[in-house]
């Protein structure tokens, strides 16, 4: 069956643009959670969602947001961007966080570069 | 509080030797412990799982690891280091949000695998 799908792979913008990123999990997954990789910091949670609702959040700024559609896919935007916001998006499914019930999976990721 | 500690950021071996990488987790309950591994710029893998079950988790491309309670401990192992496992490796916990009756998926901060032809 098909993986986690983030599209775009990679992206460059400039300073105080905004970004929208998106994440297809897996057909099954209703659970969505949103990370940000950078060298420095490591992997750091965003936010989770669970049927189109947000369920946790990380420790970021409100430039960082995200929703969740019916059908489980899910978007995460960044609004006014700053050079620090240059790292791996990587966006992961998994059937149900509430329940313990395994493994997350990942997508390949979203590379966006501030310029 | 649950956490995980990786406790070497680089590690290095030559060709076919064996590879071994730490990890020590604290949880005030019983964990779900997992490894994996990133190569450059892709996401990451799920190499094995320990779920209470056994100890002794095998898991793909020949890569274990055992669950030692006594030592909050849960390394990874592979007895023959391949060029292709060079690549950055991560430990993660599983532990419960109290408020929030949800679960959190805790990364250790990461140990790069370098192998020398």
């Amino acid at each position: 069956k098909a993986g986690v799908t983030q599209t775009p792979r990679y992206l460059i913008k400039t300073r105080g643009q905004q970004v929208t990123l998106s994440c297809s999990p897996i057909s099954g997954h209703r659970s969505v959670s949103w990370y940000q990789q950078t060298p420095g910091q490591g992997l750091q949670f965003l936010f989770e969602y669970f049927s189109e609702t947000q369920r946790n959040k990380g420790n970021f700024p409100g430039r960082f947001s995200g929703r969740q559609f019916s059908n489980s896919r899910s978007e995460m935007n960044v609004s006014t961007l700053e050079l620090g916001d240059s790292a791996l998006y990587l966006c992961a499914s998994s059937l149900d966080q509430s329940r313990n019930t395994g493994e997350l999976f990942f997508g390949e990721g979203s590379r966006l570069t501030v310029l | 509080a649950q956490s995980v500690t990786q406790l070497d950021s680089h590690v290095s071996v030559s060709e076919g030797t064996p590879v071994l990488l730490r990890c020590n987790y604290s949880s005030s309950y019983s964990p779900s412990l997992f490894w994996y591994v990133q190569h450059p710029n892709k996401g990451l893998q799920l190499l094995l799982k320990y779920t209470s079950a056994a100890t002794l988790v095998k898991g793909i491309n020949g890569f274990e690891a055992e669950f030692k309670k006594s030592e909050t401990s849960f390394h990874l192992t592979k007895p023959s280091a391949h060029m292709s496992d060079a690549a950055e490796y991560f430990c993660v916990v599983n532990a419960l949000r109290l408020v929030s009756g949800t679960y959190k998926y805790i990364f250790g901060t990461g140990t790069r695998l370098k192998v020398l032809a």
